[in-house]
């Protein structure tokens, strides 16, 4: 089975730190994406990437950046975390159109203080 | 612009009965792919059933089927024979069919809760 591996659960930052969510996933799926999740809202895309030293602006950009330098391996980075970007952030994989669509990691529930 | 829309925020139901829920969605694609996925208190998001714009026949995963209405563009999530292990949240989601475009829009979800 694929997994998605967020390396943490819970985070709690200062405003204004530069903050660092990672996601790691192990089949070779070329897609990569991070969405926020808020009540209400749904899932909103942050930024994605098709290929290594790929990205694209999702429909929530701002804020945030975004570094894929290995192909599994996909970093969402919070240059400088504010109230409003508390969230939960899940990141997920694909490979191209499968039918069985994209894998989750376990989420990131970043709260800023 | 591609949208989908969830217009249930909650809902209940008893132990062992069906329930469905509700998305209905906008496209000008005439290829997409229609997802379902559950969030249990948990928080991961797990699976459950894909519906090809193109398939023919409606599609089903054990307890799980999609009803898919193309002319009503809706694609309702029926659960047969409730658990209590149903509960949570389901997120209706699509997958635009221009080439090279695999990313999803997703719904605000419907939170079930199924009762004993």
């Amino acid at each position: 089975d694929v997994k998605v591996t967020q390396s943490s659960r819970y985070l709690v930052k200062r405003t204004g730190e530069k903050v660092f969510l990672e996601c790691v996933q192990d089949m070779d799926h070329e897609n990569m994406f991070w969405y926020r999740q808020d009540p209400g809202l749904g899932l909103r895309l942050i930024y994605f990437s098709y290929d290594v030293k790929m990205k694209e602006k999702g429909d929530i950009p701002e804020g945030y950046s975004v570094s894929r330098e290995k192909k599994e391996r996909f970093s969402l980075i919070l240059e400088s975390a504010s109230t409003n970007q508390t969230s939960m952030y899940l990141c997920a994989s694909s490979l191209g159109q499968h039918p069985a669509g994209y894998t989750f990691g376990s989420g990131t529930r970043l709260t800023v203080v | 612009a591609q949208k989908i829309t969830q217009t249930q925020p909650g809902m209940f139901v008893q132990e062992k009965e069906a329930v469905t829920l509700d998305c209905t969605y906008d496209t000008s694609d005439p290829s997409y792919g229609l997802f379902w996925y559950k969030q249990p208190s948990s928080g991961e998001m797990i699976f459950l059933i894909y519906q090809g714009s193109y398939d023919q026949q409606n599609a089903t995963e054990g307890r799980y089927s999609l009803n898919f209405q193309k002319a009503r563009k809706s694609a309702n999530l029926v659960i047969s024979a409730s658990q209590l292990g149903d509960s949570a949240m389901y997120f209706c989601a699509m997958r635009g069919g221009t080439s090279g475009t695999y990313k999803y829009i997703f719904g605000t979800g419907t939170r079930l809760k199924v009762l004993a």
